[in-house]
């Protein structure tokens, strides 16, 4: 397997535009997250999904994000309308329920989208 | 106050030292520590997996919880320069479906490991 796709790699745009992020988890897991991470603040966990269904938005920091899982093999985190603020890496993971090679959940991430905005 | 606490370093040291990583937290539901590794400009990978208290060995590396202290850590043996990165420390609640695949993350410790 591929492991967890994410595109694009970096972004540059500029404030009040609107940025699209795009992840797609390993085959067959049916867990998604996504996550921010920048130096102040570490890993964030924005939102995840069981089973295309969305489980926790709580991290989300407001209403100008939003996430999507339309289907098995394919998830969007859109920022709408960004801000430098929002400058950060943006990381998928994808996991499978229950105990594996005995490592229970574990959580497998992308290569992350690098977001910068002017 | 954060759930779970990390000094985020960075720490530097010598080939062949003794690294010791930390982290502590309030949760008590806690049951399930990992540690993962993320080299620069790459997604984290798990190193280290842990269910409740005990040691757990792997090569060169030694992952502790000690639950009734709330207190977990890392240990790397004989560190070489591959080792450089930064190791976040990383816990959930347990096994139950939707609550135990959730992570919670320490900020993480950037470490240098000079030859």
């Amino acid at each position: 397997d591929a492991g967890v796709i994410q595109s694009p790699r970096h972004e540059v745009t500029e404030m009040g535009q609107e940025v699209t992020l795009r992840c797609k988890p390993i085959s067959g897991h049916d867990y998604l997250f996504w996550y921010r991470q920048t130096m102040m603040r570490g890993l964030e966990l924005l939102i995840y999904f069981n089973n295309n269904v969305p489980i926790d938005d709580s991290g989300m920091p407001e209403d100008r994000f939003s996430a999507k899982m339309p289907n098995a093999s394919f998830s969007t985190l859109k920022i709408q309308p960004s801000e430098p603020r929002d400058s950060a890496v943006y990381f998928c993971a994808s996991s499978l329920y229950g105990l594996r090679r005995g490592r229970h959940n574990e959580q497998f991430f992308g290569p992350g989208t690098r977001l910068t905005v002017l | 106050q954060k759930e779970v606490e990390q000094d985020p370093g960075p720490l530097s040291v010598p080939e062949g030292a003794i690294v010791s990583l930390n982290c502590t937290y309030s949760n008590s539901a806690f049951q399930y520590f990992m540690w993962y590794r993320q080299y620069s400009r790459k997604g984290p990978e798990l190193l280290m997996y842990t269910y409740s208290s005990g040691n757990k060995e792997d090569g060169r590396f030694t992952a502790q919880v000690d639950k009734s202290s709330k207190y977990i850590s890392l240990f790397i043996r004989d560190s070489q320069p591959s080792d450089s990165a930064t190791y976040l420390c990383a816990m959930t609640p347990g096994s139950k479906k939707t609550s135990g695949s959730r992570l919670t993350f320490g900020e993480g410790t950037q470490l240098t490991v000079n030859p």
